[in-house]
C-alpha cells in the first residue's frame, strides 16, 4: 500500500512567487492535515480537513497561505506570495476515519529565496 | 496555553540502556488520545505507539512502551534495550476528544533529541 504521498519532495522559489504543494492521503482516509516544521517553532498543525471540508484553519499564519481539498484523494497547499520567512518542511498527514493516529508523508522542503 | 510539554531537549544514552523520555499533558476532555513519533535524521515522521485515555493497561509495541499515569497527566515513552538505530528526534502528541470524533487534530511536543553511544 502506498503511503501518503507529497510532492515536490524539494521546492526552492524566489521571494514573491506562488507555490503549491500536493498531498494524496492514503487511500479510506478521511482526515487530511497539514503541518509546517521549522527550528524556532517546532511542528505546527497549519489546517485540517474531514471529509473534504476544513474544520480548522486557525493555525494558518496569513491570508498568503491557502488550502483545498477538491476531492477525498487530493489536497493543496498554496503560498501566495512565497517569503524567506515560509521556508520549512511541509507535511502532509491522514487518519481513518475514527483517527487514533496519523500517518505522514514525506515532507517537501521549501526554501524561498 | 501549551498542552504538551517535553522537558528533556536532548538526551545521550549508552547503547543497549533503557531510556525514558518524558511528556506531560494537559486536557480537560476525559477522552482523548496520546501518541509517540520518532524522526530520524532523514526527516520522516515515524509512528510508534498510542495510549487512549480509557486504556486500562500501557500501550507496547516491540521494544517500546508507554508508562501512562493518567493522574499526573503523563505519557512517558520508554525503550528497552537501546539500539544506535534509535537515534532520532521524539516526539509525543495528544488528540482530544474520543475516536469518534469528527474533529480531532492532534497538538506536538516541542521534541527529544535521543542520542545513543556506541
Amino acid at each position: 500500500d502506498a503511503g501518503v504521498i507529497q510532492s515536490p519532495r524539494h521546492e526552492v522559489t524566489e521571494m514573491g512567487q506562488e507555490v503549491t504543494l500536493r498531498c494524496k492521503p492514503i487511500s479510506g482516509h478521511n482526515s487530511l492535515f497539514w503541518y509546517r516544521q521549522t527550528m524556532m517553532r517546532g511542528l505546527e498543525l497549519l489546517i485540517y480537513f474531514n471529509n473534504n471540508v476544513p474544520i480548522d484553519d486557525s493555525g494558518m499564519p496569513e491570508d498568503r497561505f491557502s488550502a483545498k481539498m477538491p476531492n477525498a484523494s487530493f489536497s493543496t497547499l498554496k503560498i501566495q506570495p512565497s517569503e524567506p520567512r515560509d521556508s520549512a518542511v511541509y507535511f502532509c498527514a491522514s487518519s481513518p476515519g475514527t483517527p487514533t493516529w496519523q500517518f505522514f508523508g514525506p515532507g517537501t522542503r521549501l526554501t524561498v529565496l | 496555553a501549551q498542552k504538551i510539554t517535553q522537558t528533556q531537549p536532548g538526551m545521550f544514552v549508552q547503547e543497549k540502556e533503557a531510556v525514558t523520555l518524558d511528556c506531560t499533558y494537559d486536557t480537560s476532555d476525559p477522552s482523548y488520545g496520546l501518541f509517540w513519533y520518532k524522526q530520524p535524521s532523514s526527516g520522516e515522521m515515524i509512528f510508534l505507539i498510542y495510549q487512549g485515555s480509557y486504556d486500562q493497561q500501557n500501550a507496547t509495541e516491540g521494544r517500546y512502551s508507554l508508562n501512562f499515569q493518567k493522574a499526573r497527566k503523563s505519557a512517558n515513552l520508554v525503550i528497552s534495550a537501546s539500539q544506535l538505530g534509535d537515534s532520532a528526534m521524539y516526539f509525543c502528541a495528544m488528540r482530544e476528544g474520543g475516536p469518534g470524533s469528527s474533529a480531532s487534530k492532534i497538538i506536538f511536543g516541542s521534541g527529544t533529541r535521543l542520542s545513543i553511544r556506541p
